[in-house]
């Protein structure tokens, strides 16, 4: 049963660009989590999804970060107009049910130039 | 309120001899915890998670310890391994245990082993 899988493992992007990360969940996970880690800190929570739904947002900047979960296919995090500072670790989790532990991919690290 | 934390940044441990990571945290409601083990480039690893309506809880080598009276838990890792070394998160549910929600993570510490 793979685990959760991210890609790109690396990404970079120009100031300006667009960065579009993908996660996809373990297989009969419906709940999708992203978090961001800055160097020597902790996960941060972003958003929370279930299939089709943005269930808890908190997390996200008002501003150029949307995320998706569809029906079919990965859940995607978009983050337009990139700055240096969206230079992060983006962690996706995944769970079958609300009260189960999230599992973590080995996320996607974003550098802006 | 939502904290965990007060880590020690890091932490130096003989191979062979137990590592003892400690966490407090601030919401004296806070019902459940789980620590995470993240490698260099990975990403965090479930280890072993507590309930409040107990105090221990024993796995493979690893103890969790909480203390309810003081917010204190506690990380032991016996007999500790070079595959050990990493950054070690204790982290809790927003919302408590059996809701689905965010985690909240501490800022971690990290654990090196001496040879």
């Amino acid at each position: 049963n793979a685990g959760v899988m991210q890609n790109p493992r690396h990404l970079v992007r120009r100031r300006g660009q667009e960065a579009r990360l993908r996660c996809s969940p373990m297989k009969g996970h419906s709940h999708v989590y992203w978090y961001r880690q800055l160097p020597e800190e902790g996960l941060k929570f972003m958003v929370y999804l279930q299939k089709e739904n943005i269930i808890d947002e908190s997390g996200m900047p008002k501003e150029r970060f949307s995320a998706e979960f569809p029906k079919e296919g990965p859940s995607i995090l978009r983050i337009q107009q990139v700055v240096r500072g969206d230079s992060a670790a983006y962690f996706c989790a995944s769970s079958p049910r609300g009260d189960q532990p999230q599992h973590f991919g080995d996320g996607t690290r974003l550098s802006i130039l | 309120g939502e904290s965990v934390g007060l880590h020690l940044p890091t932490l130096s441990v003989q191979e062979g001899d137990n590592s003892i990571i400690n966490c407090a945290y601030s919401n004296s409601a806070s019902d459940y915890f789980i620590w995470y083990k993240q490698e260099s480039g990975k990403g965090p690893q479930f280890i072993i998670d507590i309930r409040s309506n107990m105090d221990k809880r024993q796995g493979q080598r690893v103890t969790v310890l909480l203390n309810k009276t003081v917010k204190h838990l506690s990380l032991q890792i016996a007999a500790t391994q070079p595959g050990d070394s990493a950054v070690y998160f204790c982290a809790e549910p927003s919302s408590g245990y059996s809701s689905a929600s965010k985690i909240i993570f501490g800022s971690g510490t990290r654990l090196s082993i001496r040879p």
